[in-house]
């Protein structure tokens, strides 16, 4: 299986200021049919996860624009520019090249 | 508009087989593509994907857990259903159903379905 490591496990983070999540892969997350397939998801209190991410760096319909995904091969990095109120919660990045798809082991994002 | 929706038990005996059914709408299992997968999370705990049923009925399963599951669909009723088999304590958690719309593209998740597993 492919192991997805994320750090930090927990982030506290001052209202407005950046955020940082690392993502790592045991081996290449490129397809055979070129693509990469390394999502991000977030998970607030009590609720499903939401898709943030897709294909390392494409936002989904609706998420703000402070969300983006950036990275390569087994190396990847989900930043917030300014944390707000609302993206408390937990960030999973997830792998959807190889089977079994994998999940990291998520990072908590709180406020400070 | 896709949604999914998960149901089933919320509470099973040790031994017993668990029977969950996602309901889905938005799609059809019959278009080229598709797909619906499973996804469990224990309490407080990270996420881990179970089952995934493709629309020309290729299954995949989780190795470690391959033995004990079964993911099968009715087109004509858009649900899909996952039996897991020997339940034991440490399968409690919150159950997800997730749509496949492509390689790799996994979007929608279902509210998800508390299960504990306790005599």
């Amino acid at each position: 299986d492919v192991v997805m490591t994320q750090s930090p496990l927990s982030l506290p983070v001052t209202l407005g200021q950046p955020a940082s999540i690392s993502c790592r892969s045991s081996q290449t997350l490129v397809h055979s049919d070129g693509n990469t397939f390394l999502n991000w998801f977030q998970q607030r209190p009590g609720q499903s996860p939401r898709r943030l991410i897709y294909k390392v760096s494409n936002r989904d319909s609706g998420v703000p624009d402070r969300f983006s995904g950036s990275g390569s091969g087994t190396d990847f990095t989900l930043k917030i520019s300014r944390v707000e109120a609302e993206d408390v919660g937990v960030y999973y990045c997830m792998q959807s090249t190889h089977w079994p798809l994998t999940f990291g082991g998520g990072t908590k994002v709180e406020i400070k | 508009q896709i949604s999914l929706k998960e149901s089933g038990p919320t509470l099973v005996k040790p031994t017993q087989t668990l029977t969950l059914t996602c309901t889905f709408s938005g799609f059809s299992l019959g278009t080229n593509e598709m797909g619906v997968g499973w996804i469990r999370q224990p309490p407080g705990k990270a996420l881990e994907w179970l089952a995934l049923l493709y629309w020309n009925d290729v299954k995949r399963y989780s190795p470690s857990l391959e033995s004990r599951l079964t993911i099968t669909k009715d087109t004509s009723k858009n649900q899909v259903v996952l039996t897991m088999t020997n339940m034991d304590p440490v399968d409690t958690a919150t159950y997800y159903c997730i749509h496949r719309q492509g390689d790799g593209d996994y979007g929608l998740w279902g509210q998800g379905t508390l299960v504990t597993v306790s005599s």
